[in-house]
């Protein structure tokens, strides 16, 4: 059975500070990693995606690594911010026939960046 | 225009009640997806529609109808729903392909409480 487990689950950091979230995922056939930023009551919003080939993927003071031997996938936060207050949760996708996508939710990891 | 738009944003309905959610983009996107989310946990896959046609259904109880009138439209219809149907509706697109890296864009949600 296809599965994506993320830690810490929640996770308290001053402002200013950095932070590493993990993702381990047992989802075969691989095809891309995402990383998804969600504010409490509205959409998810995409980060990063990855795919078997890439190892580190940045945007901006967000950094995702890639480890598809380990099936890990770590997200870096730089000098947190207030607004980096929100859950992040890894999705990992299934390589699929045919048709759309495959997606394994894990059940995210909640950030509070405390002033 | 990467953007996902839900109506309404936050709808309350009796038991009896019949009601539709609305989900619309113009990405040329050709798979679109309702996800059900329940605070403080990851998104559930409900329906996936590809090229206009319904391609998966995760089992969900038949009070949920959805329907895929155009490319760019989405819709699920209510009907006789449960408290425990309370939850954030969550729509998303992507393109459709196999093992490709196709980021899903997620809508911002239709906050619904069954009373």
């Amino acid at each position: 059975k296809n599965q994506v487990e993320q830690s810490p689950q929640s996770l308290i950091i001053l402002e200013g500070k950095n932070c590493t979230l993990q993702c381990n995922y047992t989802v075969s056939p691989f095809s891309n990693l995402r990383w998804y930023k969600q504010d409490t009551g509205r959409g998810p919003v995409s980060l990063t995606i990855m795919t078997f080939s890439e190892n580190t993927k940045s945007n901006g003071r967000y950094t995702a690594t890639l480890d598809a031997d380990t099936k890990q996938s770590s997200l870096h936060i730089t000098a947190s911010q207030l607004s980096d207050s929100a859950s992040y949760i890894c999705v990992v996708s299934a390589d699929w026939e045919v048709g759309a996508d495959g997606l394994t939710f894990g059940k995210g990891t909640h950030l509070i960046i405390q002033p | 225009d990467t953007e996902v738009t839900q109506t309404p944003k936050h709808l309350v309905m009796g038991m009896t009640n019949k009601k539709s959610l609305k989900c619309e983009q113009h990405m040329g996107h050709r798979a679109m997806y309702w996800y059900k989310q329940k605070a403080k946990k990851p998104p559930e896959l409900m329906f996936v529609y590809s090229y206009e046609k319904l391609s998966i259904n995760e089992s969900v109880p038949s009070r949920f109808s959805p329907e895929c009138p155009n490319s760019s439209l989405l819709n699920l219809h209510l009907h006789a729903l449960q408290p425990e149907d309370s939850a954030l509706y969550l729509c998303a697109s992507s393109q459709v392909g196999r093992g490709a890296s196709y980021e899903q864009y997620f809508g911002p949600g239709t906050r619904l409480t069954v009373t």
